[in-house]
């Protein structure tokens, strides 16, 4: 059966900190994995990681894919707070439906 | 900008009511996708549709239906709405698998 797992659940930080989200996966034919920040509405879009790119950034933001370990991780540096929000992961089940399948969700909290 | 749009933010509605959730996207986007979103179970897929009146089954469909009469509009409809259907409705569009989805804001459905 296929799975996205996420790891912490939840995690409390303070301002400053460096955070590392992980996700992992057991999915057949993997074609892509995704990150999203959610906060009160809808999740937006941070990152696409497929087996040709498999490693972005944007600010303080990384994410970098392990295909050999099936999973992946988003680093946040020098936190804020308003970084404070659910990070989904979510990875294309089968190769060309667009399906995802998501994980639950690590909620971070950055307090000031 | 991209939008997708969902018609109610919150809605509460009685056991046993027809409801009908509705949502549109302005960008041409071919795919269309209802999830639920839970507490500690993430996002599951309800329906989706490739096209203009095509509809398929995701994960958890059952007392549930769809419509896409047009191709931007696609309707979640609650046949008989129950109390374990209270939860957040997301509704989200994709052009194809390059980019992931863009979500709606969500709907926030309580049964009583």
């Amino acid at each position: 059966e296929d799975k996205v797992v996420q790891s912490p659940l939840s995690l409390v930080v303070h301002e400053g900190d460096t955070v590392t989200l992980n996700c992992s996966y057991e999915v057949t034919n993997f074609r892509s994995l995704l990150w999203y920040k959610q906060e009160k509405k809808a999740p937006t879009f941070l990152f696409m990681l497929t087996s040709s790119g498999i490693e972005k950034k944007s600010g303080r933001l990384s994410s970098i894919l392990d295909k050999k370990e099936l999973s992946s991780i988003l680093n946040i540096t020098a936190t804020q707070t308003g970084d404070s929000a659910i990070y989904l992961c979510a990875v294309e089940r089968k190769s060309g439906t667009y399906k995802y399948i998501f994980g639950t969700g690590t909620r971070l909290k950055v307090l000031a | 900008d991209v939008k997708v749009t969902q018609s109610s933010r919150y809605l509460v509605k009685r056991t046993g009511e027809k409801v009908f959730l509705e949502c549109v996207q302005d960008m041409d986007h071919e795919n269309m996708f209802w999830y639920r979103q839970d507490p500690g179970l993430g996002l599951r897929l309800i329906y989706f549709s490739y096209d203009v009146k095509m509809k398929e089954k995701g994960d958890i469909p059952e007392g549930y239906s769809v419509s896409r009469e047009k191709k931007e509009r696609f309707s979640l409809i609650l046949e008989s709405a129950s109390t374990n259907q209270t939860s957040m409705y997301l509704c989200a569009s994709s052009l194809d698998g390059n980019y992931g989805y863009t979500f709606g804001s969500g709907t926030r459905l309580t049964v009583v």
